[in-house]
């Protein structure tokens, strides 16, 4: 079975400034998916960035970005120049691909993250 | 505007009273899942399903019921709910499976049982 961890419950950063979230996994897949989504107050989950264990350039979505680390099953997420509606609780979640399974995220704890003025 | 729909968005209810959250997607999605967000645990899966008449367990199925009689929805039913059950419910859609089809959330529904 598949475990996701994240390490920090909770973070903040400045306006503008640059903050990373951390996420390990444990898997003995080579095949497999990566995302962060995002839960703000309203407890929408918002798909952040994807990204597929078998590419090695890491997946970028404007001011998001990920450190994708295959060998050491990292991957984290930096959020450059944040916002104050980047406050939210960010998941880190893994996904084995299968056709008889499903498409089943196995989640980490979450990051409660808070941008401050 | 696509999306997955559930009901109710708040409930709270005493233990032993069946209930039942709606789920549906106006998006002909095959796979349809259930789950629950606990804090410090992230979201766990329930139940899901591939298609219409195929449900299966996730990780943490006991005392829930699914049914996927339609296409679009897929309830999700406790009989005899009880106070561990109590949590912010989610459930998701994708057109396939099999591949990094993006799961579509709905907006939850918080449960609780006295």
């Amino acid at each position: 079975a598949q475990t996701v961890t994240q390490s920090q419950p909770e973070m903040s950063v400045q306006e503008a400034e640059t903050v990373t979230l951390s996420c390990t996994y444990d898997t003995s897949e080579n095949n497999y998916y990566l995302f962060w989504y995002k839960q703000p107050p309203s407890r929408q989950m918002i798909l952040v960035i994807r990204q597929e264990a078998y590419k090695q350039q890491n997946a970028t979505e404007n001011r998001f970005s990920v450190n994708f680390q295959k060998a050491a099953k990292s991957f984290s997420l930096k959020i450059s120049d944040s916002q104050l509606g980047d406050t939210a609780m960010y998941f880190c979640a893994f996904m084995k691909p299968s056709n008889n399974a499903g498409n089943m995220l196995t989640f980490g704890g979450g990051t409660r993250l808070m941008v401050k003025p | 505007e696509a999306q997955v729909t559930q009901n109710p968005r708040y409930l709270i209810t005493v233990t032993g009273k069946k209930l039942t959250v709606t789920c549906s997607q106006n998006m002909n999605h095959e796979y349809m899942s259930w789950y629950r967000q606990d804090p410090g645990l992230g979201l766990r899966q329930i139940y899901y399903s591939m298609n219409v008449e195929v449900t299966d367990k996730g990780d943490v199925p006991e005392g829930y019921k699914v049914s996927r009689k339609e296409k679009r929805n897929f309830p999700l039913i406790l009989e005899s709910p009880s106070p561990n059950q109590t949590s912010l419910y989610f459930c998701a859609s994708s057109l396939f499976s099999g591949a990094s089809g993006e799961l579509f959330f709905g907006e939850g529904s918080r449960l609780t049982v006295l």
